[in-house]
């Protein structure tokens, strides 16, 4: 079973607006992941947000991550027609594995 | 480029035979995982290994058993593939048991059953 769901499954904006993406957990965990897939390809790491964490930045990214209600969104800014793709959120318990949602597909139009 | 490399990127088999995947870690890591995406699904954990031992295991049958060499190079081996075994299998190397850790993914190798 998928622990992670992303909401929406997909969207979709125009060149550089803003995208968020949000993702719900269902057990604790040690942090929260978010990975980015083109077509159907391997996953590319985007950011890392631990337990302990609320806020984290990189580049456009913003995550937030909210233990009390077991969600994280993930915001865009400043979108680009590069940066069409699925997202994931992965989630990590006490154990090694990453517990992945089913995906948000972003389609941004030039 | 995550450095992380997977043959063959596609492969089809047939109901009932066997198929052995292969990764190429990156250079360092001794934790690779092993994760099976139907379409239109997010990946499932299948197993991982940490310097050659199996490692934690996911919802996956005994049919799909894994490899870890002392170069940090992985396979995965199903065994009697049935047609929902059709997927993207993705194989991520990192440091440490990947607690806390970043994973980095390969391409990926496309399976399809008939």
């Amino acid at each position: 079973s998928q622990q992670g769901e992303e909401d929406p499954q997909a969207l979709s904006i125009q060149e550089g607006e803003n995208a968020t993406m949000n993702c719900s957990y269902k057990t604790s965990i040690n942090n929260l992941q978010w990975y980015r897939q083109n077509s159907g390809r391997g996953l590319v790491h985007l950011i890392l947000i631990r337990s302990n964490e609320r806020e984290k930045h990189s580049g456009r990214l913003r995550v937030t991550l909210d233990t009390s209600k077991k969600s994280s969104s993930l915001l865009i800014t400043a979108s680009r027609a590069a940066d069409t793709a699925s997202y994931f959120c992965a989630a990590q318990g006490g154990s090694e594995k990453l517990v992945f949602g089913k995906g948000t597909k972003l389609t941004v139009n030039p | 480029e995550t450095g992380v490399t997977q043959s063959p990127t596609h492969l089809i088999k047939t109901r009932g035979q066997q198929v052995t995947l292969r990764c190429s870690s990156q250079s360092g890591h001794n934790t690779v995982s092993w994760y099976q995406q139907a379409l239109g699904q997010g990946p499932q954990f299948i197993f991982q290994y940490y310097r050659e031992e199996e490692n934690g295991r996911g919802n996956f049958p005994p049919r799909f058993s894994g490899l870890q060499f002392p170069n940090y190079s992985s396979e995965l081996n199903v065994n009697a593939l049935e047609l929902d075994d059709s997927a993207l299998y993705l194989c991520a190397s990192s440091l440490f048991l990947a607690i806390q850790e970043t994973q980095y993914f390969g391409p990926g190798t496309r399976l399809l059953v008939l």
